[in-house]
């Protein structure tokens, strides 16, 4: 496709529910990052993939929230028993070989409510 | 551990005004410096960024960034605004060995018709 494209769009879930939320990169790009804004924030670093292995996992905020990125393309971040603190938009984004100077492509987000 | 600050939260301003928005960064080393815009319904995308060489970079649309490392500063400038730069903008950083993106918290701005 075009550019990184995350699906839903919007979840609505309810306290103590599992969510997966979806990441479909820019194709030929290797990194892939998952980022988390918070209401009047900026986004918060989460996890970055290069190729199919999360090189740096270190924003994850607890082991509720795991990644996956099977194929080195598509990436899912799962939440485990989901809290209403995870309520935010989490944004992924891509970029050609994950060098600290390229740009990063962003998709348009996931707006996650939990009730 | 870095962070990234911005001055304004709320930015009001009249087309054809001159925009400033002040960015200020707290990390040891080597940066690199990105300002990321979101205009209203639109996902994040890239004015600009600074890695080496002349401190002063021009983006898209016409803006401009200063990077002064004396004072770990890299503010956004435009000399006249348009209706259509409403939007928030974002000063982000990446340290010279890693790529995650440390953001600040933006700065909304509204350019008045």
């Amino acid at each position: 496709g075009a550019g990184v494209s995350q699906t839903p769009s919007n979840k609505v879930t309810e306290k103590g529910k599992y969510v997966e939320l979806r990441c479909d990169p820019i194709s030929g790009h290797t990194a892939l990052y998952w980022y988390r804004q918070s209401l009047g924030q900026g986004p918060e670093f989460l996890i970055y993939f290069q190729g199919t292995g999360a090189a740096d996992d270190s924003g994850l905020p607890n082991d509720r929230f795991f990644a996956v990125r099977p194929e080195g393309s598509v990436s899912t971040l799962k939440i485990q028993r989901t809290e209403r603190g995870d309520s935010a938009v989490y944004l992924c984004a891509s970029s050609f070989s994950g060098s600290h100077k390229e740009t990063q492509y962003f998709g348009p987000g996931t707006r996650l409510l939990v009730l | 551990a870095q962070s990234v600050s911005q001055h304004n939260h709320h930015v009001i301003l009249s087309e054809a005004a001159s925009l400033e928005l002040g960015c200020n960064y707290s990390y040891g080393g080597t940066v690199n410096l990105f300002w990321y815009v979101q205009y209203p319904g639109q996902h994040l995308q890239l004015l600009l960024k600074y890695f080496s060489g002349d401190p002063l970079v021009k983006g898209i649309k016409g803006f401009e960034a200063e990077f002064i490392k004396s004072k770990f500063s890299f503010n956004l400038r435009k000399p006249s605004v348009q209706w259509s730069d409403t939007a928030e903008y974002f000063c982000a950083v990446t340290g010279a060995a890693g790529n995650k993106l440390t953001f600040g918290g933006g700065t909304r701005v509204l350019v008045k018709p």
